[in-house]
């Protein structure tokens, strides 16, 4: 089945600052790639996705970039606010199979 | 749609006891997940369904777990006997068509088995 990776486990940025969190996937067939955001007591919500027939994606200060020849999809969120400190997890599917990387724990300084 | 519904939000039981956790998908949603979260392991995907049917259990990680989908809006995931590994935060998700769609989550079940 499908395996995602993600690194880094934990991150801790500068509030302005960027945040990058990266991905790898081990099937080829996966062809749709979202980003989840999880707030403390909450289930994961969407915060942006990428199919694989496209190579890149933005939504204001998030960007999400797909590398299909290596298996590698990154998250990129410019200018972070405290609000933005959270865990990140993203996902690969493949039909209905939805698998999660391990998570990234972001921290937004002020 | 007040989005996905879990119950209960807490349970804690003794060991050896049935846990069931109960999920209301969003109304017009085909398919629903059922995900483990752990601090060692992660999110893992247990079980998931498309039109109330069973596509892959290969998740559950033993015969203790059961999941059953008997109409298009009610879900329960039953753990007969429970134990204390089986102690993490539960969460059903609903998505319109399968794992190619956004996936909304439930608030998660946080269970504690003693």
């Amino acid at each position: 089945g499908e395996n995602v990776e993600q690194h880094p486990s934990t991150l801790s940025v500068q509030e302005g600052d960027s945040a990058v969190i990266k991905c790898t996937y081990s099937d080829s067939a996966s062809n749709y790639f979202p980003w989840y955001k999880q707030e403390l007591g909450k289930g994961p919500q969407l915060i942006i996705d990428i199919r694989s027939n496209v190579g890149e994606k933005k939504d204001q200060r998030i960007a999400v970039t797909l590398n299909k020849t290596a298996k590698h999809f990154s998250l990129h969120i410019t200018e972070t606010q405290p609000e933005d400190s959270a865990v990140y997890f993203c996902a690969a599917s493949i039909n209905n199979d939805m698998r999660f990387g391990a998570g990234t724990r972001l921290t937004v300084k002020p | 749609d007040a989005g996905v519904i879990q119950s209960p939000r807490h349970e804690v039981t003794e060991m050896g006891q049935e846990v069931t956790l109960r999920c209301k998908p969003i109304s017009g949603h085909n398919s629903l997940f059922w995900y483990r979260q752990t601090m060692m392991r992660g999110l893992e995907l247990l079980i998931y369904f498309n039109n109330n049917v069973p596509i892959d259990d290969s998740g559950m990680p033993e015969d203790r777990f059961s999941a059953k989908m008997p109409n298009a809006s009610f879900s329960t995931l039953k753990i007969q006997p429970s134990e204390p590994r089986d102690s993490a935060v539960y969460f059903c998700a609903s998505s319109l068509a399968g794992g190619n769609t956004e996936a909304f989550f439930g608030q998660g079940t946080r269970l504690t088995v003693v």
